[in-house]
């Protein structure tokens, strides 16, 4: 069974400080891994997926399988970084395809 | 604004009600997916509808249903309701699979 798993349920850092989420997750085939985010008050939206290696508003997450993790990282958090933020594992299978969510970290930039 | 409406925006009923959230997805988009999230156990997948079929169940409970009609919009029913299922309720849409949009999301309390 597929599992993620985000150990902090909050986490606060000052406002140009490195940032660091963590994402540990569980899956016997080939994952695909992605960071949602949802922002106070808004809905929740694709931040960035492992296959496309891209930076998002300077965020960026590396897939380790050795380690089974994706972290997220941003070298200088900023106070519109604050929201809570999802792990989600992709997979495929009966002719489906879907998300598994880690429980979310919540992102606090202090001023 | 992802495409994605979900109505009503908030929900307030009795125990032991019926109700119906309803969702459209984003134009287009064949796939939908609903998901319930409780502060303590986040983001959990209910069900997911491909082009008017059942394609994937999750942790969905036999009290609750859903179905999506030929225009495509999708609607979950929850009846014999509990306390415990004061949540948000999010719907998704997806053409691909993995970039899932999700709606604004529908808040039921049970009182």
């Amino acid at each position: 069974a597929q599992r993620v798993t985000q150990p902090e349920k909050l986490l606060s850092v000052f406002k140009g400080a490195p940032v660091e989420l963590k994402c540990n997750y569980s899956y016997s085939g080939s994952p695909e891994l992605f960071w949602y985010v949802q922002y106070s008050r808004q809905r929740l939206q694709l931040l960035l997926r492992h296959i496309s290696r891209e930076s998002i508003k300077g965020f960026t997450a590396d897939l380790n399988k050795g380690e089974t993790s994706f972290h997220l990282k941003k070298p200088f958090a900023q106070e519109e970084d604050s929201a809570m933020y999802y792990c989600a594992l992709g997979y495929s299978g009966a002719g489906s395809y879907q998300l598994t969510f880690g429980k979310g970290t919540k992102l606090s930039v202090i001023p | 604004d992802s495409g994605v409406t979900q109505t009503p925006k908030h929900l307030i009923t009795a125990t032991g009600q019926r109700v119906t959230l309803r969702c459209s997805p984003r134009s287009g988009d064949l796939s939908v997916y609903w998901y319930q999230q409780s502060l303590d156990q986040g983001l959990q997948f209910l069900i997911q509808y491909y082009n008017g079929e059942e394609r994937a169940k999750g942790n969905i409970l036999e009290r609750f249903s859903a179905q999506q009609f030929p225009d495509l919009h999708s609607e979950l029913n929850l009846s014999s309701l509990e306390l415990g299922d004061s949540a948000l309720y999010f719907c998704a849409s997806s053409a691909l699979g993995y970039e899932q949009y999700f709606g604004p999301g529908t808040r039921l309390t049970v009182t």
